[in-house]
């Protein structure tokens, strides 16, 4: 069965800091990967998947993630976060032998104070 | 486009009464999906839809059914609420369902049972 992991409930950063929001997952085959932010009282947004090809993906409001297949993961990172980056973010997978239904992660809850 | 709206955004039940939580989205998406959002425990798909007509089984589905006459709308019936079924409830879309597809949530529904 699928799965995914975020091992942290919460994140606290300052902001300017680099901040890192940690996923690891389990798939057989091939993994298609997830970020998406929900803020205070709204649904989920997408920030950026990872399909095939370059490991680094770019996504938006300036958050990047690395695909490392060896370490099954897909960590969300920004090189200088911000107050407004405060969310919950989700890290989710697709894979074929979970017939491509989506799996979340119980999500990381991101501070960043100022 | 208003992308996946929702209503209503709140809602109060007693234990036994049914409803009606409504969706609707304006891409001409032909996935649609319903999930649920526990705290500590991500999004839980309960029910989708890979076009008209057609749905299915997501990971908790007891107690709760859908239908699909069109492309647009994808209700969700609470048939016998239970305070179990507290929760926040997030309709989501995409294309066509495809494993690299972006899903794209609606504001959410927060139903309190008593």
């Amino acid at each position: 069965a699928q799965s995914v992991a975020q091992p942290e409930d919460q994140v606290n950063v300052a902001e300017g800091n680099p901040l890192t929001v940690k996923c690891t997952y389990s798939v057989s085959g091939n993994p298609y990967l997830f970020w998406y932010v929900q803020y205070p009282n709204r649904g989920l947004q997408f920030l950026l998947k990872y399909i095939t090809g370059d490991n680094l993906v770019k996504g938006s409001y300036g958050f990047e993630a690395e695909f490392n297949k060896s370490q099954t993961s897909f960590h969300l990172k920004k090189p200088s976060a911000l107050v407004s980056d405060s969310a919950l973010y989700f890290c989710a997978v697709r894979a074929l032998t979970g017939g491509f239904k989506t799996i979340f992660g119980a999500g990381t809850r991101l501070f960043v104070k100022a | 486009n208003a992308g996946v709206t929702q209503t209503p955004k709140f809602q109060v039940l007693k234990t036994g009464q049914s409803m009606t939580l409504q969706c609707a989205q304006d891409m001409n998406h032909e996935y649609m999906s319903w999930y649920r959002q526990d705290p500590g425990m991500g999004l839980r798909l309960i029910h989708y839809s890979v076009g008209a007509g057609i749905t299915d089984q997501g990971e908790v589905p007891n107690g709760y059914n859908v239908s699909r006459s069109t492309t647009e709308d994808f209700p969700l019936r609470l048939l016998s609420a239970a305070p179990s079924q507290t929760s926040v409830y997030f309709c989501a879309s995409s294309l066509q369902g495809g494993a690299t597809d972006t899903q794209y949530f609606g504001p959410g529904t927060r139903l309190t049972v008593l």
